[in-house]
């Protein structure tokens, strides 16, 4: 299995514009996660997935955030505008039960100018 | 609620020797620990867990970690480090009931040669 793959690595972006982060987890994987890794709040949890339906988003920092599933195998994370702070690397996680570890991908650096 | 602090940011040890790296948990009910590393601009990997049954959970990569209930402690251990094991290290819970994973601010381990 290639694990959990996230796209793009990078990316650089202006305040204001639209970003888009893309997941795609394990195979047979029932939970998917989305995280936010920052120096000064460390790893934050954004939202979760059971079976693609969204099961606690309260991490989710406001309305600019969204995130989607529309199907077992793809999950995005959009921030609409995007803002200088939302600079960050995000990861998505995925884990096959309730009671496994999960598995993360690469991650996504986000630059925000 | 449940949290993990890792008190101390900086870890070094020389090469050959046996490397300890703290965790204290927080959480209602039992425990679900978890310890993960991170490489330099790649996702978290996961090392080991406990969930019940034997105190001295074993781990990849030759670590262990040992589950002190009286001490609410998660101890990262490994008998004889390596330069290769410089990284950062996470230490994390879940509660029973729930699928978040609380991160500790982790831990920058340095393994001198």
């Amino acid at each position: 299995d290639a694990g959990v793959i996230q796209s793009p690595r990078h990316e650089v972006t202006e305040m204001g514009q639209e970003v888009t982060l893309r997941c795609k987890p394990i195979s047979g994987h029932d939970y998917l996660f989305w995280y936010r890794q920052t120096m000064m709040r460390g790893l934050e949890l954004l939202i979760y997935f059971n079976n693609n339906v969204p099961i606690d988003d309260s991490g989710m920092p406001e309305d600019r955030f969204s995130a989607k599933m529309p199907n077992a195998s793809f999950s995005t994370l959009k921030i609409q505008p995007s803002e200088p702070r939302d600079s960050a690397v995000y990861f998505c996680a995925s884990k096959r039960a309730m009671n496994t570890e999960a598995f993360f991908g690469q991650g996504t650096r986000l630059t925000v100018v | 609620a449940q949290s993990v602090a890792q008190p101390e940011d900086q870890v070094n040890v020389a090469e050959g020797n046996p490397l300890t790296v703290k965790c204290t948990y927080s959480v209602s009910g039992n425990p679900y620990l978890f310890w993960y590393v991170q490489y330099p601009n790649r996702g978290l990997q996961f090392l080991l867990k406990y969930i019940t049954g034997d105190n001295l959970v074993k781990g990849s990569y030759g670590f262990e970690a040992e589950f002190n209930k009286s001490q609410t402690s998660f101890h990262l251990k490994k008998p004889s480090a390596l330069v290769s094991d410089s990284a950062l290290y996470f230490c994390a819970v879940r509660d029973p009931g729930g699928n978040n994973l609380f991160f500790g601010t982790g831990t920058r381990l340095t393994v001198i040669p």
